[in-house]
């Protein structure tokens, strides 16, 4: 089946600092990857989408400065958070599309808490 | 453009209670829609997903069908447990848009 997994499951960091996440795909080619942030009140947000072999489209509000994101091949996706602030905690999902799918497929996220 | 509005808050329901999470969708295209299930400390799940409409999806006892006319995929079942007790969230994917959709989430808590 299709299993996606995300590391690490928590970070604690400091105000300033930066925190680097990853996903992998088992089990099937992620040819698209969307990343997310979860609010306290469980909103999604979606911070960008990523395609293989295409640029990376981040949605408003977000930026490649701030939100760097690598697609490197079909089944690996990183993102980091720099200069995180308190507004920016939250749960970081990331979710893979397969190349014939119309499902997204979830990791457990990575939980970012600044102090 | 592309919205999913779903009834908010918390549901709280005894076991064997029926269930009933209203959600309605707004799009242009022809859309994909989705219910997914986060439980307590863990990621979305995809609970089921219909993308005929007029068809039903269903599973582990969850419905939910897609209307066109109503625009409407309400999530229903007939008979809720306490491992029900999680997180639902409506979603749509509409046309070449590879970014679900996804409404702000409701709450069920199940009381044995």
């Amino acid at each position: 089946g299709a299993l996606v997994y995300q590391y690490p499951r928590r970070t604690i960091c400091k105000s300033g600092t930066s925190m680097r996440m990853e996903c992998q795909a088992v089990g099937f080619q992620a040819t698209s990857v969307a990343w997310y942030r979860q609010s306290p009140q469980k909103t999604f947000e979606l911070i960008a989408l990523s395609t293989v072999n295409s640029a990376i489209k981040y949605e408003q509000n977000f930026t490649q400065e701030k939100f760097p994101i690598s697609h490197p091949n079909l089944s690996f996706s990183s993102m980091t958070v720099l200069n995180a602030y308190l507004e920016d905690r939250g749960l970081y999902l990331c979710g893979a599309r397969q190349v014939s799918g119309n499902t997204l497929y979830f990791g457990e996220g990575s939980r970012l808490i600044v102090v | 453009g592309d919205s999913v509005i779903q009834m908010q808050g918390q549901v709280t329901l005894s076991e064997n209670d029926f269930l009933f999470i209203n959600c309605t969708y707004s799009t242009t295209g022809y859309p994909t829609l989705f219910w997914y299930v986060q439980y307590s400390g863990e990621g979305p799940q995809l609970l089921l997903q219909v993308t005929t409409a007029n068809n039903k999806g269903s599973s582990r006892g969850f419905e939910a069908t897609y209307d066109k006319g109503t625009t409407s995929f309400h999530l229903q079942k007939t008979s809720v447990q306490e491992i029900d007790s999680a997180v639902y969230y409506c979603a749509m994917r509409a046309g070449g848009n590879y970014k679900p959709t996804f409404g702000k989430g409701t709450s069920l808590v199940v009381h044995p």
